[in-house]
């Protein structure tokens, strides 16, 4: 398998212009995780989904941001407007639980968002 | 809410020389992950344990898990340069339909010759 496979690699863009990120999990893995990594706030879980459907969307940061996963190989998370703060690496990890690792997800490159 | 700390954030070392990363957490979870993050780069998975008193060991590093404590140790031995990079411990959330990762800070390691 290819792994988590996440893009663009970089993105840069102006303040407003809307961002889409894009995943494709390990096939066979029912669980997808978006993760956001800052300086100054380490990596923060922002969503995840189960079996495609949003389990937990507490650490999206407002309502600029939203995340779908619409079949098994596939999600984006969206930014719209994209703000200055929002820059920061974002990651798609994806799991398979309860085939004898427990939650240990696998992640994606990365996406190096930077919005000017 | 999960709080999951590592200690120390930062840790400058001496190559030959041993040290331990600690990692709490603050709510009951029988399954702990460490992950290896080299700048610039994706997290890559270093240790699974899923129960209280596992050990994994690979060359240099040893992690273990004490899910009474609520407490992870990753220890290096001998350190060398290559084992420079951040260390992330992940504690394994169970949730009604589902688990989440929430993860440490991260102990950025720097092992000098």
């Amino acid at each position: 398998d290819a792994g988590v496979i996440q893009s663009p690699r970089h993105e840069v863009t102006e303040m407003g212009q809307e961002v889409t990120l894009r995943c494709k999990p390990i096939s066979g893995h029912n669980s997808l995780f978006w993760y956001r990594q800052t300086m100054m706030r380490g990596l923060e879980l922002l969503i995840y989904f189960n079996n495609n459907v949003p389990i937990d969307d507490s650490g999206m940061p407002e309502d600029r941001f939203s995340a779908k996963m619409p079949n098994a190989s596939f999600s984006t998370l969206k930014i719209q407007p994209s703000e200055p703060r929002d820059s920061a690496v974002y990651f798609c990890a994806s799991s398979r639980p309860g085939q004898g690792q427990g939650t240990e997800a696998f992640f994606g490159q990365g996406t190096r968002l930077t919005v000017v | 809410e999960l709080k999951v700390e590592q200690n120390p954030l930062f840790l400058s070392m001496q190559e030959g020389k041993n040290y331990t990363i600690y990692c709490n957490y603050s709510t009951t979870s029988d399954r702990l992950y460490w992950y290896r993050q080299d700048p610039g780069k994706s997290l890559e998975s270093l240790f699974v344990l899923l129960s209280n008193g596992a050990v994994k060991q690979e060359g240099r590093l040893m992690a273990s898990l004490d899910t009474k404590a609520r407490l992870s140790t990753l220890h290096i031995t001998a350190a060398v340069h290559d084992l420079s990079a951040t260390y992330f411990c992940a504690v394994d959330m169970k949730q009604e339909y589902g688990n989440k990762l929430v993860f440490g800070a991260g102990t950025i390691l720097r092992v000098k010759s």
